[in-house]
């Protein structure tokens, strides 16, 4: 089975300050990962994704994220965030096998402060 | 170009109740998804539709139900409402079945509460 852990709930920093996000995965077989990002009162956003290849991803909004199979990691990286970067944030993962659903995490709250 | 769309946004239903939830797809998207998202988690997995047939099922009671009409839009259907049930429901659409290799669209959800 497969599962997402996201030790962080919320992550405050001031803007134009870097971020990292940090996710870890289980799984017995080959994985995708992805992030979602979700608004206020919105649905979720794709921000990136892993399938295969770099295990540097870049997607929108300037992020990044990093795939580590040694660390079964995937966290998400930001050089520099806005005010508009608040926001809950949501790694999952997918399998060859299950590739019809997403398995997320709890989510992370980034918190930008002026 | 519309997004996907879920009715109500909004819903207070008391135990015991039944309730229909709503979606329509982004046009020329054939499957549809539905996840619930409890306060303070993510969103878990309920069920997928591709071209009106049943691809996959979340770890989810007998109570929770849901269909594909012929013009792709969806219902989530929950019977014998518990305070549990109380969640954000998100819709789902992409061309494809997969939500790996498609892009997956989200709606802005139905917020149910159940009293």
């Amino acid at each position: 089975a497969q599962s997402v852990t996201q030790l962080d709930s919320q992550v405050p920093v001031f803007e134009e300050a870097p971020v990292e996000l940090r996710c870890n995965y289980s799984s017995s077989v080959s994985v995708y990962l992805f992030w979602y990002v979700q608004y206020p009162n919105q649905g979720l956003q794709l921000l990136l994704k892993y399938l295969s290849g770099s295990t540097l991803v870049k997607g929108i909004n300037g992020f990044e994220a990093e795939f580590n199979k040694s660390q079964t990691s995937f966290h998400l990286r930001k050089p520099s965030v806005h005010i508009s970067d608040t926001a809950e944030y949501f790694c999952a993962v997918s399998g060859p096998d299950s590739s019809y659903k997403l398995i997320f995490g709890s989510g992370t709250r980034l918190l930008v402060r002026p | 170009d519309a997004g996907v769309t879920q009715s109500p946004t909004h819903l207070i239903k008391t135990r015991g109740q039944q309730v229909t939830l709503r979606c329509s797809p982004i046009s020329g998207h054939k499957s549809v998804s539905w996840y619930q998202q409890v306060l303070g988690q993510g969103p878990q997995f309920i069920f997928q539709y591709y071209e009106k047939e049943e691809r996959g099922r979340g770890n989810f009671p007998d109570r929770f139900s849901a269909r594909q009409f012929p013009n792709y839009s969806s219902e989530l259907n929950v019977n014998a409402l518990l305070l549990g049930d109380s969640a954000l429901y998100l819709c789902a659409s992409s061309q494809d079945w997969t939500a790996t290799n498609e892009k997956l669209f989200f709606g802005s959800g139905t917020q149910l509460s159940v009293l």
